[in-house]
Parts: structure tokens; sequence; C-alpha cells
């Protein structure tokens, strides 16, 4: 169980261009789901909080506006990077609470993109 | 505030050998720990959590970890290395309480060589 997956695996665009990253809770419901970024061999820095219902919360240094978050349904959050720029090519990774498991923190990790922007 | 320090960015050892991956952490109260391993290009996969209850805690893949409060530590160590093994490991600490985020380590890289 607690199975998350992200689509796509990778994505290449244009300079300039929007990209929307989905990550689903594929066997339960979350009401809280993460947003990473991860640089070549860096560790994983969290971007954002996603709360279902409700506008995500940034960690400092992000910005809003750049990385738009939906988390619409109890089973998908998505991540938008508009107005994408090379420097935002990164590995993005996200991660799910599963409510039933309440207690230990434990979050379950999806499988990455891979964002590169030309 | 909580952090997490990991003590070798790279370590190599031999198949056979005693793997320890080094971690200590640092929180205001009683944490959480856990292990994850990341193999390239994939997400992380959980190898094992420290709850409050046994201070030896037993993952997958024979690693285990002991969490040791008056050494603030949490190092992870499987006595006999295998070829599989070799990945990015990350440490990471989160305050008790539902709402408490992650945080990570800068990670370990293990090499396993013949």
């Amino acid at each position: 169980g607690a199975v998350v997956s992200q689509h796509p695996s990778w994505v290449i665009c244009k300079s300039g261009t929007s990209v929307k990253i989905e990550c689903r809770s594929l066997d339960f419901q979350a009401t809280t789901m993460f947003w990473y970024r991860q640089f070549p061999k860096q560790s994983l820095m969290l971007m954002a909080t996603s709360n279902e219902g409700s506008k995500a919360t940034y960690e400092q240094g992000v910005e809003k506006d750049k990385f738009l978050i939906n988390h619409a349904s109890l089973t998908l959050s998505t991540l938008t990077v508009t107005s994408a720029h090379p420097e935002d090519s990164s590995f993005y990774i996200c991660s799910a609470r599963d409510p039933r498991l309440a207690g230990n923190n434990e979050q379950f990790f999806g499988p990455g993109t891979r964002l590169t922007v030309l | 505030a909580q952090s997490v320090t990991q003590l070798g960015s790279h370590v190599s050892v031999s198949e056979g050998a005693l793997v320890l991956l080094r971690c200590n952490y640092s929180s205001s109260v009683p944490p959480y720990l856990f292990w994850y391993v990341q193999y390239p290009n994939q997400g992380l996969q959980l190898l094992l959590k420290y709850t409050s209850a046994a201070t030896l805690v037993k993952g997958i893949n024979g690693f285990e970890a002991e969490f040791k409060k008056s050494e603030t530590s949490f190092h992870l160590t499987k006595p006999s290395a295998h070829m599989s093994d070799a990945a990015e490991y990350f440490c990471a600490v989160s305050e008790t309480g539902t709402a408490s985020k992650l945080t990570f380590g800068t990670g370990t890289r293990l090499q396993v060589t013949l």
C-alpha cells in the first residue's frame, strides 16, 4: 500500500513555456502532499506543502507565482512551473502522507520528474 | 528547529564488508528519524524509521539503525554489503506531531566494490 505516482517521469521544454507535473496517491487519500526539488548530487529541498482544498504553504525563497501548486482532490496535487527557464531544470519529487498512519510523519515518495528546460 | 548531519558524502566498502553510514540530528523535541535510499533517477524508498518505540530498528534489505539519544545519533548499519546496496542514502528527521515536515541530511553515496 501507500503508493505515489508522478507524471511525467521526464519532460523537456523550451524556455518560456509552462510545465505541469502531477502527483497522485494511488491507494490512499492524501490530505497533505509535499513538493521537493533536488539538484544533481544534492539533497532534497522542500518547496511547498500542499493541502487539499486550501492554499499551499511555500518555503522561504520559493516563488509562489513561479511554482503553482494545486491540490484539488484527495489523490492529486499538481505543480506547474510557469515560464520555465534553464535554471529551473531539476529533479522534482513529490511525497504524500497517509492519514491512516498518523503519528509517525512518514512520507511516501513518488518516482520523481526530471525537468530539462532548453 | 531541527537539522540532520550526515558525515561523509561518499562511503566505499568492499562487497561483504560492514556498512556504516553516520547520521546525527538536532531537535528541540523528541524526534522521529528515518533512513531513505535513492537509486539513480528514482524517488526515495523508506529503509526504516524510529518513532519512539524500540531504539534498535530493523529495516528492509538487512539494514538496521540504533537511536542513541545521548549521542543524538541514528547511524545506519548492515553487516555485509551487497553490490545492489550501491545508492544514495538520506537520513531525515521530523518532530513529533502530524504537521511536522521532514528535514533531510545532505546524503551519503555508498559505493560497493568487488
